[in-house]
């Protein structure tokens, strides 16, 4: 079983719809957890950090579940421009800090 | 601020060159790092330096080699390549203070070995 699993997707979505995304890692000892947004071609680009039940920014909500061992992202009222590649990331603080990445999911967003 | 600077941005190498992979951050981070990006595929952690020393070393081949001279500074060090190392570098830099473990990444160094 991979540490931090993802569903690939893609989900395509209209704009103006409510999206979201589930994440499942492995060790529970793991602390902190992070959602990363990825454009093609370019470098990972934080999105929210999840340090305790979650984390809302504006149309981005990050929910935790330490009992379940999953993270969620919620993406309302979807653009044009949210269309990218969305990484799960959980830091293994044990390691000396080591991020490890989900697969990514991928989501269109379509006019 | 949260820029972290990696040049070059591109970079072509023979299988029998030397070079360098340079990461630079001034925002005072405590942990940097390397990973790995495939196309279509996520980053791969390559190695971790925190307060300066090296934490992790994720097993990576002998012939990259990383140096991390100050807390500013990073460097990857390139040797004997193979063709299958071709990949795009991705830099990153995280605070360790006051709990926060976030990275932030680079540009990326993207490399075709030939």
């Amino acid at each position: 079983r991979k540490e931090v699993e993802q569903d690939p997707g893609p989900f395509n979505v209209p704009e103006g719809a409510t999206v979201a995304f589930n994440c499942t890692y492995s060790n529970s000892a793991s602390q902190s957890f992070f959602w990363y947004r990825q454009d093609c071609r370019k470098e990972p680009k934080l999105l929210m950090s999840v340090y305790s039940s979650g984390n809302e920014d504006g149309r981005f909500t990050a929910q935790l579940n330490r009992a379940s061992q999953y993270i969620s992202l919620l993406i309302r009222d979807s653009k044009l421009s949210d269309s990218a590649t969305y990484l799960c990331v959980v830091n293994r603080e044990e390691y000396g800090n080591k991020l490890v990445f989900g697969a990514g999911t991928i989501l269109r967003v379509k006019s | 601020d949260t820029e972290v600077t990696q040049t070059p941005k591109h970079l072509v190498m023979g299988m029998t060159n030397k070079k360098s992979l340079k990461c630079e951050q001034h925002m005072g981070h405590r942990a940097m790092y390397w990973y790995k990006q495939k196309a279509k595929k996520p980053p791969e952690l390559m190695f971790v330096y925190s307060y300066e020393k090296l934490s992790i070393n994720e097993s990576v081949p002998s012939r990259f080699s990383p140096e991390c001279p100050n807390s500013s500074l990073l460097n990857l060090h390139l040797h004997a390549l193979q063709p299958e190392d071709s990949a795009l570098y991705l830099c990153a830099s995280s605070p360790l203070k006051q709990g926060k473990t976030e990275a932030f990444f680079g540009q990326g160094t993207r490399l075709t070995v030939v």
